[in-house]
């Protein structure tokens, strides 16, 4: 069965940088993009970006463009989510999920709680 | 950018009820529309996509509609474990965006 699997807790000090995994296992790596997306504490999902399993070409959000660098890994079918210069405000839980422009996003990787405190 | 505004923030309703929430797009997004159910401490979990298809394996008591920029997600008939926030999510485009959020509680 399709599952996303995510690295673990995070705690990082203000200025810091911040390497968030997605591991993809029960289907095609290659076919589909990854996209990823944060919510902070009692706030809606908003938005980071998008990396495609084919090509790696990358899309980000306007407010995170300077500071995210989105890879994969396709020998190990796993999407990495760096975050750099890091803030109080991007303290929130990081989501992964299968799909992108035009597709259905159907299977999400379980969150990863990214804590910003100094 | 194209906003998602969703309504209404917050309902209660009862075991039975039919409940609609609507979303509206500052532009036209064709079909490019997904409904959501997030529960607390959990990822969002896909209910509708395009607009109207109804994603594998959920309840088919969830519906959806509308095209361009209105569109509606209605549970014919609501169940107890229905109790969640729903998002609506435009993915036609960047930025992919979200609507605020619609609270459901159950009396």
């Amino acid at each position: 069965q399709v599952q996303l699997v995510q690295s673990g807790p995070e705690v990082k000090k203000p200025g810091a940088s911040v390497k968030v995994s997605c591991k993809a296992s029960g289907y095609t790596f290659r076919s589909y993009a990854i996209s990823w997306v944060r919510q902070a504490p009692g706030q809606g999902p908003e938005w980071i970006g998008w990396i495609s399993g084919y090509t790696g070409d990358t899309r980000y959000a306007q407010n995170v463009l300077d500071r995210v660098t989105m890879t994969i890994d396709a020998s190990t079918d796993t999407a990495y989510m760096e975050l750099r210069s890091l803030r109080s405000d991007d303290t929130a839980v990081y989501y992964c999920a299968r799909g992108g422009y035009y597709s259905k996003w159907d299977y999400w990787g379980q969150g990863t709680l990214v804590t910003v405190a100094s | 950018d194209i906003q998602m505004t969703q309504s209404p923030s917050s309902l209660s309703a009862s075991v039975g009820d039919r409940v609609t929430i609507t979303c509206r797009a500052s532009q036209d997004i064709s079909d490019y529309l997904a409904w959501f159910q997030q529960k607390p401490g959990n990822p969002p979990n896909l209910l509708i996509f395009a607009a109207s298809t109804l994603q594998s394996g959920v309840p088919s008591r969830f519906s959806g509609s509308g095209s361009g920029t209105d569109f509606t997600l209605t549970i014919s008939s609501l169940q107890p474990e229905d109790a969640a926030t729903y998002y609506c999510q435009k993915y036609n485009s960047a930025p992919i965006s979200f609507g605020q959020g619609t609270r459901l509680e159950i009396k």
